[in-house]
């Protein structure tokens, strides 16, 4: 079945430094891939999506390149905010199963000023 | 602009208990899902149902009961909760199910 992977649980960083979220996934189907940011006791809320390999997509200083050669659909910021400071996840809607979207186990982000 | 109304925002129940949580959307949306979210286990899904009556089990389906009766509204039932259990169940929904769902806020459960 499909998967999605989050191999940081926990990253901390200091305001101003760049931000990457790692995200890799597996599906046997064509493939569409999100990003979700939760801040603490919010909704979780679309930060970006895509179905397009290898180009970039943006979304509130945010962005994405969805590469099929290698699985992937990494988070990236050039400048951390405070307001950054988030539960991120990475979620695979693979086509198999109809209306189902599979998510990663989620990583937090936390911004030091 | 619509929104999504989860009822309970907070539910403590006992063990063995049925419980019931409430879902209610007014965007219109065909398909409506019921995730869970445990820490560090991301958000797994226990029912969804893409039109008014359809249900259609997840992967984590087993102890919960679901009911579409309308297209607004959709609920679920924890059929009997286990003691220490806490968890925050999640409620989506979707134009079809090929977009991207938006959540509600959540209904925060504790078992004691």
């Amino acid at each position: 079945g499909d998967s999605v992977t989050q191999t940081e649980g926990l990253v901390t960083l200091t305001e101003g430094l760049p931000v990457m979220l790692n995200c890799t996934y597996q599906t046997a189907y064509s493939t569409f891939l999100f990003w979700y940011v939760q801040h603490l006791n919010e909704a979780p809320k679309l930060l970006l999506k895509s179905s397009t390999d290898n180009k970039r997509t943006e979304h509130q200083g945010f962005h994405a390149t969805l590469h099929k050669s290698s699985s992937s659909f990494h988070l990236q910021k050039s400048s951390a905010q405070l307001s950054d400071s988030a539960l991120y996840y990475c979620a695979l809607r693979g086509t198999q199963v109809v209306g189902q979207l599979t998510f990663g186990s989620g990583t937090r982000l936390q911004v030091y000023a | 602009g619509g929104i999504i109304t989860q009822t309970p925002k907070f539910l403590i129940g006992q063990e063995g208990q049925k419980l019931t949580l409430k879902c209610q959307q007014n965007f219109n949306h065909d398909t409506m899902y019921w995730y869970r979210q445990d820490s560090g286990k991301g958000l797994r899904l226990i029912y969804y149902s893409i039109t008014e009556n359809d249900l259609q089990k997840g992967d984590l389906s087993e102890g919960y009961d679901a009911s579409r009766e309308k297209k607004s509204s959709f609920s679920l039932t924890v059929t009997s909760a286990q003691k220490n259990e806490m968890a925050v169940f999640l409620c989506a929904s979707s134009p079809g199910t090929d977009q991207a769902p938006l959540f509600g806020e959540g209904t925060r459960l504790s078992v004691l």
